[in-house]
């Protein structure tokens, strides 16, 4: 059974850009989270999808938003990118059912913002 | 406000001997705990959790021990590994809620000695 898949691995942007980041959940998975790992702050909750509608939201600003597709299939987006959003950008998938609460990790997407 | 708190960032342990990681929370909601271990370069794996109903569980080497009253939890791993060198996460979770959010500790870099 394939696990979380996260592309790209790794990326490199200046300020200002935008960039787009894309998750795969495990299959029959139909919620997928959004989680940054920054040196820092440690794993910060960023927002949550379940059937294409966003469920739960953390504490970033709009820059950051995202999507999910009817496959399950979920993509976030940072624009006008800062210094500060260099992080690795941790995609979870889980079946989404109370009880169901164990969340499977992707490898993480590593974001480098010159 | 950190509600999920790992007061320390390391642990060095022998091979053989007991690793035991400590995780406090503040918010008296949270109702499932679990443990997560993390290599450079890779996205979390689960390894453990615990329902508040319970106060200890258990899997192989590792047990997870919650003790409600003081909103702590420890994860024991008996004997220890090299293998088990990485960082630790613990992280939370109020359940009863439809959305699927885990609220992490900063971490604890373990490393086993051989």
């Amino acid at each position: 059974k394939a696990g979380v898949t996260q592309t790209p691995r790794y990326l490199i942007k200046t300020r200002g850009q935008q960039v787009t980041l894309s998750c795969s959940p495990i299959s029959g998975h139909r919620s997928v989270s959004w989680y940054q790992q920054t040196p820092g702050q440690g794993l910060q909750f960023l927002f949550e999808y379940f059937s294409e509608t966003q469920r739960n939201k953390g504490n970033f600003p709009g820059r950051f938003s995202g999507r999910q597709f009817s496959n399950s299939r979920s993509e976030m987006n940072v624009s006008t990118l800062e210094l500060g959003d260099s992080a690795l950008y941790l995609c979870a998938s889980s079946p989404g059912q109370p009880g169901a609460n164990v969340l499977t990790f992707g490898a993480g997407s590593r974001l480098t913002v010159l | 406000d950190q509600q999920v708190k790992q007061n320390s960032p390391s642990l060095s342990v022998q091979e053989g001997r007991i690793s035991i990681l400590n995780c406090d929370y503040t918010n008296s909601m949270f109702d499932y705990f679990l443990w997560y271990k993390k290599y450079p370069a890779e996205g979390p794996t689960f390894l453990i959790s615990i329902s508040s109903i319970k106060d200890k569980n258990e899997d192989g080497r590792f047990t997870v021990f919650l003790n409600k009253s003081a909103k702590h939890l420890s994860l024991h791993i008996v004997p220890s590994q090299p293998g088990d060198s990485a960082v630790y996460f613990c992280a939370a979770l109020i359940s009863s809620g439809s959305a699927r959010q885990l609220t992490f500790g900063s971490g604890t870099q373990l490393t086993v000695l051989p």
